[in-house]
């Protein structure tokens, strides 16, 4: 299986701040990569596609990066919705795996 | 405008079985393939079992194979999963999602997410 290591796990920010969250594949996925945005109670929501496509409805703050095994996701300008916990999903081979989450937090 | 609505889930005593329904609309249901993603309390996200758009293909988590099973019913517009010899780490907020379409190149993986049904594990 392909592990999907995602970082930090949690980060605490302002708004305004610029935000990155990285995540690393154990083996090259090339491009296949989600990220998703999650707010308490509620569905993970798809922001990015392909590493680096963007979901039709969102913010041109969010962005995605990278292929094979690094990948980024920054928020340009962080906004109060955006307080969230953030996921990367790697559609490359079966099983699809996820990181671990990355939660964004108010500073 | 596309819709998954899950259902089914509920309270189940350790052993049990419960069977999870994901109605779609708003898409050619039969063109795509389907997800099942679960997420126990607290915790991340974990993938559980894939179907293909004919059923051909079926896959599953190592945690479930063999205790769970998808099926759907592309004349219902209707995917499920069975549960059988349920454990108390199954507790989880179970979500179907969209994957992708076998006459659509350009579909997105897991693009569309249903509100969840909460299955709990206990006795």
């Amino acid at each position: 299986d392909i592990q999907m290591t995602q970082s930090p796990s949690s980060l605490s920010a302002s708004i305004g701040d610029r935000v990155t969250i990285t995540c690393r594949a154990s083996q090259s996925i090339y491009t296949h990569l989600n990220w998703y945005q999650q707010k308490p109670g509620k569905a993970p929501k798809l922001l990015i596609f392909a590493a680096s496509s963007l979901q039709n409805g969102v913010p041109s703050r969010f962005s995605g990066s990278g292929s094979g095994t690094t990948f980024t996701l920054t928020i340009s300008s962080l906004q109060p919705e955006d307080f969230a916990t953030y996921y990367c999903l790697q559609y490359s081979s079966v099983p699809q795996t996820f990181g671990q989450g990355t939660k964004v937090e108010t500073k | 405008e596309v819709q998954l609505v899950e259902s089914g889930g509920g309270l189940v005593q350790p052993g049990g079985s419960l069977r999870l329904s994901c109605a779609a609309s708003g898409f050619t249901f039969s063109t795509y393939s389907m997800n099942w993603v679960r997420q126990a309390p607290g915790k991340g996200l974990e993938w559980v079992s894939y179907i293909s758009s004919s059923s051909s293909t079926i896959r599953y988590a190592d945690s479930v194979r063999g205790r769970f099973a998808i099926s759907r019913d592309n004349v219902k517009n209707s995917l499920y999963l069975q549960m059988n010899s349920l454990r108390a780490e199954d507790t989880a907020v179970y979500y179907c999602a969209r994957d992708q379409s076998w006459n659509d190149v350009a579909s997105v993986p897991n693009d569309y997410w249903g509100q969840g049904t909460l299955v709990t594990v206990s006795s």
